[in-house]
């Protein structure tokens, strides 16, 4: 079975400092990992993928994520955090060999609020 | 959210009524999927398509039907069998037929309150 986990339910920043959103995965296979963002009574939007290939990936709006294999990981980063960057945070993750209908599992979110 | 469109934004539902939210996209995607999030939760895939005419359920499909007669249009009925329907609802879709690297690509929801 595939799984994630998103340790934090928030995480509080101040507008300017590194902002770093944690996701662990859990696969039998190879993962495919996504990260999405959300704002207030919208839909998901599309950040970032890792699919193979370099570990550091390069997203939307200044988002980057590292996937470390060992460490079973995938966390989000953005380099100096913005006030409109306070949104609800997703990672999602599917395996490669297994996923039945191309199923995205999510972890239960982590909402970023970073303050002027 | 360009590209899938999802109405009403919000609907109300009285106990033993079915009701039935609609997911329309122009993106010419294969696989159109229903999530449904709970406060506090993450999404929990409801049914998903991945090609016209055929469609499987997914995890939380009890009280919850679909029909897939067109492309870009995946309706997703609320019955009276489901017991807390009161949730946040979201379509996605994604090309290919689904394919395990396919990016899910998502609407603005359909909030839904059973009165």
């Amino acid at each position: 079975a595939q799984s994630v986990a998103q340790p934090e339910d928030q995480v509080n920043v101040a507008e300017g400092n590194p902002l770093t959103v944690k996701c662990t995965y859990s696969v039998s296979g190879n993962p495919y990992l996504f990260w999405y963002v959300q704002y207030p009574n919208r839909g998901l939007q599309f950040l970032l993928k890792y699919i193979t290939g370099d570990n550091l990936v390069k997203g939307s709006y200044g988002f980057e994520a590292e996937f470390n294999k060992s460490q079973t990981s995938f966390h989000l980063k953005k380099p100096s955090a913005l006030v409109s960057d306070s949104a609800l945070y997703f990672c999602a993750v599917r395996d490669a060999f297994k996923a039945a209908g191309n199923k995205l599992t999510f972890g239960g979110g982590t909402r970023v609020l970073v303050k002027p | 959210d360009g590209g899938i469109t999802q109405s009403p934004k919000y609907l109300f539902r009285k106990e033993g009524q079915n009701v039935t939210l609609s997911c329309e996209q122009n993106l010419n995607h294969d696989a159109m999927y229903w999530y449904r999030q709970d406060p506090g939760q993450g999404l929990r895939l409801i049914y998903y398509s991945q090609i016209v005419n055929d469609f499987q359920k997914g995890d939380i499909a009890e009280g919850y039907s679909v029909s897939r007669e067109k492309k870009e249009s995946f309706p997703l009925t609320v019955t009276s069998a489901q017991k807390n329907p009161t949730a946040f609802y979201l379509c996605a879709s994604s090309g290919n037929r689904g394919g395990a690297t396919d990016t899910q690509y998502f609407g603005p929801g359909t909030r839904l309150t059973v009165l």
